[in-house]
C-alpha cells in the first residue's frame, strides 16, 4: 500500500463546477499536510497547508480528518486556470521531516 | 533569493555513462530532498538530508544511484552507470525549519538516457 493515496484522475469538469479531491495516508505519525499544484512540465508549488480545524483560501477549502487519516481539497467555481495536477503531501516529523507526495490528481476545466 | 537552483535543466546521455545532477538549495534551509517523477510512478522520494546529513535513502532505487551534500549550499545526485529506465524528471527541493514549513522545488532536470 502506498503511503499517500489519491483519487485517480483525470477529472474533467466545466467552468464553474465544484470539484473535490480526496487523499488518504497510512502513517499515523504524519503531522503536517499540504496540497501542492503542478502545472504541465513545471515544478510543484504550494497551494495551501492543511490545518486540523480546516482552512479556506478563496475558492479553495482544505479539510483534515486525523481519525480517518484523510485529507480533502474542495475547489468551488472552478476556472480554466485551475487546470493542473493536485498533489497531496504529508510530512512525518519524527522521521526527520520526511515529505511524501501522492500520485497526484489531474484536473481539466473546460469552457 | 533565487530559489532552488538545479543544473542542468536538460540532460541527454548514452546508456552506461555517468550522470551528475546538481542542486543549490535556498540559503538558510536545512532540509534538502531529491525526487524522481515519471508518468507511471509519480513523484518518488529518493533521499533527503537534514543539516547536510542523509536521513533516509531507502528510496534510492539501486546502488547505481548516490547522493552527497558536502555543504549547506550544494548537493549532487549521481547515476553511474545510467540506464534508459532512469529517464525521468529529477527534482530537488529544500525546506526550512518548523513543522508547517513548505518545501520549495527547483525547476527540475529532465534526464533522457538513450
Amino acid at each position: 500500500r502506498k503511503e499517500v493515496e489519491q483519487d485517480p484522475g483525470p477529472f474533467n469538469v466545466p467552468e464553474g463546477a465544484t470539484v473535490a479531491f480526496n487523499c488518504t495516508y497510512s502513517n499515523s505519525a504524519s503531522q503536517s499536510f499540504f496540497w501542492y499544484r503542478q502545472d504541465c512540465r513545471k515544478e510543484p508549488k504550494l497551494l495551501m497547508s492543511v490545518y486540523s480545524s480546516g482552512n479556506e483560501d478563496g475558492r479553495f477549502t482544505a479539510q483534515l480528518n486525523r481519525a480517518s487519516q484523510y485529507i480533502s481539497l474542495l475547489i468551488r467555481d472552478s476556472k480554466l486556470s485551475d487546470s493542473a495536477t493536485y498533489l497531496c503531501v504529508v510530512m512525518i516529523y519524527n522521521q526527520g521531516g520526511k515529505l511524501i507526495f501522492g500520485q497526484g490528481t489531474e484536473l481539466s476545466v473546460k469552457p | 533569493d533565487a530559489g532552488v537552483i538545479q543544473s542542468p535543466r536538460h540532460e541527454v546521455t548514452e546508456m552506461g555513462q555517468e550522470v551528475t545532477l546538481r542542486c543549490k538549495p535556498i540559503s538558510g534551509h536545512n532540509s534538502l530532498f531529491w525526487y524522481r517523477q515519471t508518468m507511471m510512478r509519480g513523484l518518488e522520494l529518493l533521499i533527503y538530508f537534514n543539516n547536510n546529513v542523509p536521513i533516509d535513502d531507502s528510496g534510492m532505487p539501486e546502488d547505481r544511484f548516490s547522493a552527497k551534500m558536502p555543504n549547506a549550499s550544494f548537493s549532487t545526485l549521481k547515476i553511474q552507470p545510467s540506464e534508459p529506465r532512469d529517464s525521468a524528471v529529477y527534482f530537488c527541493a529544500s525546506r526550512g525549519t518548523g513543522m508547517g514549513t513548505e518545501a520549495f522545488f527547483g525547476q527540475g532536470t529532465r534526464l533522457t538516457v538513450v
